[in-house]
């Protein structure tokens, strides 16, 4: 699986928007990217995910440049319940399992909402 | 409905000791994968499972490390005489499917480990 690059660590301010950047400069024409999150003493949480389109659901906006080299997760306003890890994963799938479904986490973004 | 259920939440084990940590999938679930997390580190992959078949067991550490999901629901994860280089939070995760990018992944709130 690609590998990925985000900030060590952010702060964003309660009711703004966090724009979480991800880059994956490496990433393969059939790598989905997908972003969890893990709140302190929790597993992480899955959020979104993506091929080339942008997508949105309830949690969050997932924008995806035209070349695919990089990516932003949108929380559009941000709550004090949204402080944690943020994780930027690229995922290739195999047909029939394998090493390529485990989930290849990095370290991460600290995401802090200040009040 | 239920999410992925971990047991114990906490275990503490003297160094040598024999530790079992257990994993409850969602229901339906095809695919289950651990995973453990040292301090300040991101999850890394241990095992993976589809049904009762263990297709991937390239991230265990060493041979002290066994995985085992016999009826392809509930699995355990065993680690025999314990080091203290074992100490993380050991996670489980499961999917309803596997072998697609667009299977997600749900995990359980994990068992922290620490080894005396």
């Amino acid at each position: 699986d690609a590998k990925t690059t985000q900030p060590t660590s952010m702060d964003c301010a309660e009711g703004r928007a966090a724009n979480l950047p991800c880059n994956h400069s490496t990433i393969s024409g059939n790598e989905y990217v997908y972003w969890y999150r893990q709140i302190h003493s929790q597993g992480p949480q899955y959020i979104i995910h993506g091929l080339k389109n942008n997508e949105t659901n309830e949690m969050a906006s997932l924008i995806i440049t035209e070349d695919r080299k990089s990516s932003t997760l949108i929380l559009p306003h941000a709550t004090l319940r949204d402080t944690a890890v943020y994780y930027c994963i690229v995922r290739v799938a195999l047909g029939s399992g394998g090493g390529a479904d485990g989930l290849t986490f990095g370290k991460g973004t600290h995401l802090i909402i200040q009040p | 409905g239920a999410g992925v259920s971990q047991s114990p939440r906490y275990k503490v084990a003297k160094r040598g000791q024999d530790v079992a940590l257990r994993c409850d999938p969602i229901s339906g679930h095809v695919s289950l994968f651990w995973y453990q997390q040292a301090l300040g580190q991101g999850p890394e992959f241990l095992t993976y499972f589809q049904n009762e078949a263990q297709l991937d067991k390239s991230g265990l550490p060493s041979d002290r490390f066994f995985a085992e999901r016999p009826e392809g629901s509930v699995s355990t994860l065993k680690i025999q005489r314990t080091q203290q280089e074992d100490s993380a939070v050991y996670l489980c995760a499961s999917s309803l499917l596997g072998g697609h990018a667009t299977d997600t992944q749900y995990f359980g709130p994990g068992t922290r480990l620490t080894v005396l």
